[in-house]
C-alpha cells in the first residue's frame, strides 16, 4: 500500500517569513495530492490540491509543488501569519480517476506543525 | 458548497454502552464516505470506506464488528461503535467525495467520543 512521509513535523517561523513542508510517497501509481489544515480540535479543511498532470499550483500565499520522478511534494506558503498556525497534513491517493481504483482513499502523512510568530 | 455535517461533536458515556455517529453530505451527494480516528497530535486513521448501498470495507487491523458502519442513502453514513470501552475513546472524524469527477475529500467537525 502507500505510504507517505512527511517532514518535519514541527515548524516555528517569523511572521512574514516563508514555510515549506515536504512530503514523499512510495507508490508510483498515486496521482492526486491534497494538503489539509487542521486547527485545534476542528477539522481538516483542504487548502490547495493538485494533480499528477501538472507539476506546480498555486493559490494565493500557497503553493503546491510536484515531482512525480522523485516522488515528493511540498507545500509552500509565503507571507506567513499567525493565523497560519495550524497542523498541516499531505495525503496521497493512488487511484483517482482511474478504473478499478483505490476508491478514492487517501493515504495521509504524520502532519506538521506550523507556529508563525509574530 | 460541500459541507459535512457530523453529530453528535462530543459523547461522554459509560463502558459497554454502543454509540452511534452521523455523518451526513448537506448539500452534494457522496456515494462514498470515510471514516478515521485521529488520536491527540497524531494523523489521521483510515478505519473504512463506506459506499452507498453495499457493505463497506474495512482497513487491516479495524474489528468490523466493533464499529458497524451503515451507508444506507448517497447523504448519510453512520458509525456505530458497539459496547464501546476507554480504548476506544478518540475523535472520530467521517469525510465525504462529491458523487461526479475527480472531486476531493471534504471533513465532518469529527466526534470526540470518551468512555468513561
Amino acid at each position: 500500500g502507500e505510504n507517505v512521509e512527511q517532514h518535519p513535523s514541527t515548524l516555528s517561523v517569523q511572521e512574514g517569513d516563508s514555510a515549506v513542508i515536504k512530503c514523499t510517497y512510495s507508490d508510483s501509481a498515486s496521482n492526486y495530492f491534497p494538503w489539509y489544515k487542521q486547527e485545534l480540535g476542528k477539522r481538516p479543511q483542504l487548502i490547495i490540491d493538485i494533480r499528477s498532470n501538472v507539476g506546480e499550483k498555486k493559490d494565493q500565499r500557497i503553493a503546491v509543488t510536484l515531482n512525480k520522478t522523485a516522488k515528493h511534494f511540498s507545500l509552500h506558503i509565503t507571507e506567513t501569519q499567525p493565523e497560519d498556525s495550524a497542523v498541516y497534513f499531505c495525503a496521497a491517493n493512488p487511484g483517482l480517476g482511474n478504473s478499478g481504483g483505490s476508491n478514492y482513499k487517501l493515504t495521509f502523512g504524520k502532519g506538521t506543525l506550523l507556529t508563525v510568530n509574530p | 458548497g460541500a459541507v459535512v455535517s457530523q453529530h453528535p461533536s462530543w459523547v461522554i458515556c459509560k463502558s459497554g454502552t454502543s454509540v452511534k455517529i452521523e455523518c451526513r453530505s448537506l448539500d452534494f451527494q457522496a456515494t462514498t464516505m470515510f471514516w478515521y480516528r485521529q488520536f491527540p497530535k497524531q494523523s489521521l486513521m483510515l478505519m473504512a470506506t463506506s459506499n452507498e448501498g453495499s457493505k463497506a470495507t474495512y482497513e487491516q487491523g479495524v474489528e468490523k464488528d466493533k464499529f458497524l458502519i451503515n451507508h444506507a442513502s448517497l447523504t448519510l453514513s453512520t458509525l456505530t461503535v458497539t459496547s464501546a470501552h476507554p480504548e476506544d475513546s478518540s475523535f472520530y472524524i467521517c469525510s465525504a467525495r462529491v458523487y461526479t469527477g475527480n472531486q476531493p475529500q471534504h471533513f465532518g467537525d469529527g466526534t470526540r467520543l470518551s468512555i468513561l
